[in-house]
């Protein structure tokens, strides 16, 4: 199995600062690996597949970088709803899918 | 759009098993892989196994042996169960789609505890 590791586990960010969070493979995946988005009470909602393509109606100041082992999701400038938990997960070595352990953004 | 929803008992008994129903509309279940996702309280998401609407599925190692996945096309709904149940399979409980690798369509999840 597939081991996804997130850092930090908790980044905090002053609204219209840039965030950079970051997503380890405990081996290679290609850059096969989504980055999800997740407020509290809400299901998650996918951002980026392919390690930097933004899925259907996500903005520009997400993007996903990386390849292999290493991975970088960036929020180039954080808006009030960009506050929340986000998740990488791969999917190259399946079964199973598996996914980080989060990256929480916070108001500094 | 299509739209899923969760359905089932929000509380389950050590050793029982769990069933849970997810609703698809707006759109045919004929079609896509249909998944079911996990989250413990407080923790991240944990893969559960899909659907094909050709009946296909697959599913985690670590619950292979307790998961049963199944879809009724005529209903545009498809299930799961976990059986013998224990108090480390209390989640929230998403049905998800968009893909077989990943997802860009979910329930709102529903919680689902395991308690005498």
């Amino acid at each position: 199995e597939i081991v996804m590791t997130q850092s930090p586990a908790t980044l905090s960010v002053s609204p219209g600062e840039r965030a950079t969070l970051s997503c380890r493979a405990s081996q290679s995946v290609s850059n096969s690996l989504a980055w999800y988005q997740q407020k509290p009470g809400q299901a998650p909602r996918l951002l980026i597949y392919g390690a930097y393509t933004r899925a259907t109606g996500i903005p520009a100041r997400f993007s996903g970088s990386g390849s292999g082992t290493e991975f970088t999701l960036t929020i180039s400038s954080l808006q009030s709803e960009d506050f929340a938990v986000y998740y990488c997960q791969q999917y190259n070595n399946w079964p199973p899918l598996t996914f980080g352990g989060g990256t929480k953004v916070e108001i500094k | 759009q299509v739209q899923l929803q969760e359905s089932g008992p929000g509380l389950v008994k050590p050793s029982e098993t769990l069933s849970l129903t997810c609703t698809v509309s707006g759109g045919s279940i004929s079609s896509y892989y249909w998944t079911w996702i996990r989250q413990p309280p407080g923790k991240g998401l944990e893969w559960i196994g899909y659907i094909h609407y050709s009946g296909s599925t697959n599913s985690n190692p670590s619950l292979k042996s307790r998961v049963t996945t199944s879809i009724d096309t005529s209903k545009n709904q498809f299930s799961l169960k976990l059986s013998s149940v224990t108090a480390a399979d209390t989640a929230v409980y998403y049905c998800s789609s968009g893909g077989l690798w990943y997802f860009d369509l979910w329930g709102r999840g529903t919680l689902v505890t395991v308690s005498s």
